[in-house]
């Protein structure tokens, strides 16, 4: 069991919005850790999608957002398109487990 | 542009040593602002997080406790690259494991770029 905690699955038709959500505990996004996001295409490494909680990388358009709030975080995804069908998971560091941990991922699913 | 190529056998023995190699080329394994990370994913623990070295005037390692009495992560400054063993390996430790950089920017630490990934089975 992945410390942070999404959705195994979201899905939207395309255009719509659609969230994924990341939460935490004190020891992690509660303790103001930073929240990073991941894609992940099948058969390729996760790459870097947001940084620093709302971040985005050069390349990532600007339909990508994030934030942060408390124990939790959540990425959105705005105007959704096929080619963003893959897996998303959050990262943060745990001062409890003195480790940098991940989200168990959540398949998005572009109807 | 950085690029992390991974190198290593995709199968062990149980009980035996896993070992990979990490070579970069657009960054020095040497850097003070990144530090060089294993992580690794399965289905049963998904992506994990296993270590990392720096050089800071020195360089130090931070391991996971969950292998943090079996795991070493050694850079090797000649050849630009940096190397994961892991001992006494059990069918558990069966992964793809990725070698990734970490790096510092704006008191922010994150890991920007991947290696491709190496699938391991840890089977006799």
């Amino acid at each position: 069991q992945s410390v942070l905690t999404q959705p195994p699955s979201v899905s939207g038709a395309p255009g719509q919005r659609v969230t994924i959500s990341c939460t935490g505990s004190s020891s992690n996004i509660g303790a103001r850790f930073d929240v990073h996001w991941y894609r992940q295409l099948p058969g390729t490494a996760p790459k870097l999608l947001i940084y620093g909680n709302n971040n985005r990388p050069s390349g990532v358009p600007d339909r990508f957002s994030a934030s942060k709030s408390g124990t939790s975080a959540s990425l959105a995804i705005t105007g959704l398109q096929a080619e963003d069908e893959a897996d998303y998971y959050c990262q943060s560091y745990d001062s409890s487990l003195t480790a940098w941990v991940f989200g168990g991922g959540t398949e998005l699913t572009v109807l | 542009q950085v690029q992390l190529e991974q190198s290593g056998p995709g199968l062990v023995k149980p009980s035996q040593t896993l070992s990979l190699t990490c070579a970069i080329s657009g960054d020095r394994v040497s850097s003070n602002s990144a530090a060089w990370n294993w992580i690794r994913q399965s289905p049963s623990r998904g992506l994990e997080w296993l270590g990392r070295a720096e050089y800071r005037s020195k360089w130090s390692n931070d391991y996971a406790l969950s292998v943090k009495s079996r795991i070493t992560i050694n850079p090797d400054t000649s050849r630009n690259q940096f190397s994961l063993q892991l001992k006494s390996v059990t069918p558990e430790d069966t992964a793809v494991y990725y070698c990734a950089r970490g790096l510092y920017i704006n008191s922010y630490y994150y890991f920007d770029y991947w290696g491709q990934g190496t699938p391991v089975t840890v089977s006799s």
